[in-house]
């Protein structure tokens, strides 16, 4: 059963548009969150996270949005960069993100310049 | 599918102790495992490249002969971690390179290892 879900296998967008990656989940227990962005033949880096007390999270160019009641999450990419090419991963985690981590299956992104 | 599967779940040894992690791909073949550890709240750091068949890649500053990477077959690598001590408790996850067309990856349920 997967907790978390990333429906979208991959996304192509065009570099200065807003990128929109999905995530949701079914363990209501999950109040941590997080997305990392991956390079081919690189581990997964930290991008941002949101804490299920709040609704928005922002980091310059990327801002996620958690809907706790629909159980989904976003993260939006605006402008959208060439470099940003990369799969993202959304986790989650309970106990306030002490918990350990489930990840979605991950979501291609290609951004064309 | 897509299915990785991570034994066990949660794991509580003594000091000095090994314990044996493993991770299986359930319906497909992974020529190349990777194993992370968790850190609180975000951070999650590549320890191994685990490739099938050969000697495990590891990361700067993890020791080798302390975590044990094992990849025999393509469906399971296993991590053993030596002589374990109380600063070894973490998380540890796994993740496996899909050979299908998306060549994605799929992480493991996590192991949660407690050392006393």
């Amino acid at each position: 059963d997967q907790q978390v879900k990333q429906n979208s296998p991959s996304l192509s967008v065009q570099e200065g548009r807003i990128s929109i990656l999905n995530c949701d989940y079914t363990n209501s227990m999950f109040d941590y969150f997080l997305w990392y962005k991956k390079y081919p033949a690189e581990g997964p880096t930290f991008l941002i996270s949101i804490s299920s007390i709040k609704d928005k999270n922002e980091d310059g160019r990327f801002t996620v949005f958690l809907n706790k009641s629909a159980k989904h999450l976003s993260l939006h990419i605006v402008p959208s960069q060439p470099g940003d090419s990369a799969v993202y991963f959304c986790a989650a985690s309970a106990q306030g993100g002490s918990e350990k981590l489930v990840f979605g299956k991950g979501t291609k992104l290609t951004v064309n310049p | 599918g897509a299915v990785v599967s991570q034994h066990p779940s949660r794991v509580i040894c003594k000091s000095g102790t090994s314990v044996k992690i493993e991770c299986r791909s359930l319906d497909f073949q992974a020529t190349t495992m990777f194993w992370y550890r968790q850190f609180p709240k975000k951070s999650l750091m590549l320890m191994a490249t685990s490739n099938e068949g050969s000697k495990a890649t590891y990361e700067q500053g993890v020791e080798k002969d302390k975590f044990l990477i094992n990849h025999a077959s393509l469906t399971l690598s296993t991590l053993t971690v030596t002589s374990a001590h109380p600063e070894d408790s973490s998380f540890y996850i796994c993740s496996a390179r899909r050979l299908v067309e998306d060549y994605g990856y799929t992480f493991g349920s996590g192991t949660r290892l407690t050392v006393v």
